[in-house]
């Protein structure tokens, strides 16, 4: 199964733009990534779906247009522009492996996005 | 708009086993897939396991196999997550989650788009 690396932690300026990175353990290039947010003291909320082709489906309920994906080799990115104050917040991302009785679900170790 | 309203809090000591319940209101409950996810204090999330009630099959993530029972009751779009042998490393908040499902005998599933509030289990001697 794949393993999902993320960093720790980044920061931005109120305003500036930053961009997240999920990174796919070697052979997985062609693998889907999940993100979501995750508000400090508050449940997850779904964001959006990257592949290599960029968004799969819809964004989650309530996500502004300013947060957008993009997907390359084995690295999927989430870019916030224009961050808010609000966009405070724990960033996962996820990925399916397997079909049927081998299905497993998985997670990377989370991103602190800072607002400046 | 669907919503999944977990059961309360819940105290645990070393040993005994906890049951979470995840109950579906205002949608369709079992053509998606019911995932449990927890996060110990301070950490990242974790799939425990899911579960797709239209086909009453679940999987399991290695760590908990052996440990965690996901089930599921349709005629009250409910769905439940049992551990067992706690022990103090298992507190945490463990949420169910919706997933959109995929494929019948091949099936997988992925985005968990709605969750529910989430459980708080402690484990305490």
């Amino acid at each position: 199964q794949p393993v999902l690396t993320q960093p720790p932690s980044v920061s931005a300026s109120l305003g500036a733009s930053v961009t997240l990175t999920c990174t796919l353990s070697s052979g997985y290039s062609n693998y889907k990534v999940d993100w979501y947010q995750q508000r400090p003291g508050k449940g997850p909320r779904f964001v959006m779906r990257v592949g290599t082709g960029g968004i799969v489906g819809s964004k989650g309920d309530g996500i502004p247009d300013r947060f957008s994906v993009l997907g390359s080799g084995l690295n999927r990115y989430l870019t916030i522009k224009n961050i808010q104050e609000e966009d405070e917040s724990d960033y996962h991302c996820g990925a399916d492996h397997g079909s049927g009785s081998n299905f497993v679900y998985v997670f990377g170790t989370g991103t602190k996005v800072t607002v400046l | 708009q669907v919503q999944l309203v977990q059961s309360g809090a819940e105290v645990k000591k070393p040993g005994s086993s906890v049951k979470v319940s995840c109950k579906a209101s205002g949608g369709t409950f079992s053509s998606y897939a019911i995932n449990w996810v927890r996060q110990a204090p301070g950490q990242g999330l974790e799939w425990m396991g899911g579960i797709i009630p239209i086909f009453g099959t679940s999987n399991y993530a290695q760590k908990f196999q052996g440990r965690v029972t996901i089930t599921a009751d349709e005629s009250t779009s409910t769905a439940y997550m049992e551990l067992s042998s706690l022990r103090s490393e298992d507190t945490a908040v463990y949420y169910c989650a919706r997933g959109v499902v995929r494929g019948v005998q091949d099936y997988y599933y992925y985005s968990m788009d709605v969750w529910g509030q989430g459980t708080t289990a402690t484990v305490s001697s």
